[in-house]
């Protein structure tokens, strides 16, 4: 029963490879967001969809497309992984504004070697 | 350019003693202030939040208080208790995004 779930918790990958992260939320809440934590710690948003349209889609290189089929289902793919691509990956979701937080998946730690 | 700031990357406090986490931000325009708490291996679990037309909100050991002319919030926790032992991020909300601060490590000592 969590509330917003991400695929894999851990991955572990080559330069230049693509992957993707999935993740779903069974709240009802109406947008859906990813974060990226550096190795710095700062927690950066990256993209933030509602009702399956992009709403938010911060300086992120274009390697990285968010995709959402349904309002529930926030993934993300990444292409050609570069170093720099290491970092752990936050979906969270919201409903009514910001103004009642998001709430957060777990994470998903990609290293890139 | 960080528009949230927690300059503190640590605190250790006593337990049983009052814990403040300090926050700074340079946008005037955000319109709500949180703070989220994490544990290792977890996401960010939203803690508490203040409106920018108030100075104080509290809820329960918890309590935020905003400078807005300072551009300063703080969060008080009282008593400390070992379970508040996490990263306590301060984050601001407008243009429908939030924005978050770099987090304190707070370390409750027995």
């Amino acid at each position: 029963d969590t509330a917003v779930s991400q695929t894999p918790k851990y991955l572990v990958t080559q330069m230049g490879n693509d992957k993707s992260i999935k993740c779903e939320q069974n709240l009802g809440h109406d947008t859906m967001y990813w974060y990226k934590q550096d190795s710095k710690k700062f927690l950066k948003i990256m993209f933030s969809y509602n009702n399956k349209e992009l709403i938010i889609n911060e300086t992120v290189p274009n390697r990285f497309s968010p995709k959402s089929p349904d309002k529930a289902h926030l993934n993300l793919h990444i292409n050609s992984l570069e170093l720099g691509d290491s970092a752990v990956y936050f979906c969270a979701s919201s409903q009514a504004g910001t103004t009642y937080g998001y709430t957060f998946g777990s994470g998903t730690r990609l290293t890139v070697v | 350019d960080q528009q949230v700031k927690q300059n503190s990357p640590s605190l250790s406090v006593q337990e049983g003693r009052i814990s403040i986490l300090n926050c700074d931000y340079t946008n005037s325009m955000f319109d709500y202030f949180l703070w989220y708490k994490k544990y290792p291996a977890e996401g960010p679990t939203f803690l508490i939040s203040i409106s920018s037309i108030k100075d104080k909100n509290e809820d329960g050991r918890f309590t935020v208080f905003l400078n807005k002319s300072a551009k300063h919030l703080s969060l008080h926790i009282v008593p400390s208790q070992p379970g508040d032992s996490a990263v306590y991020f301060c984050a601001a909300s407008g243009d429908d995004k939030i924005i978050f601060g770099k987090g304190t490590r707070l370390h409750i000592l027995p």
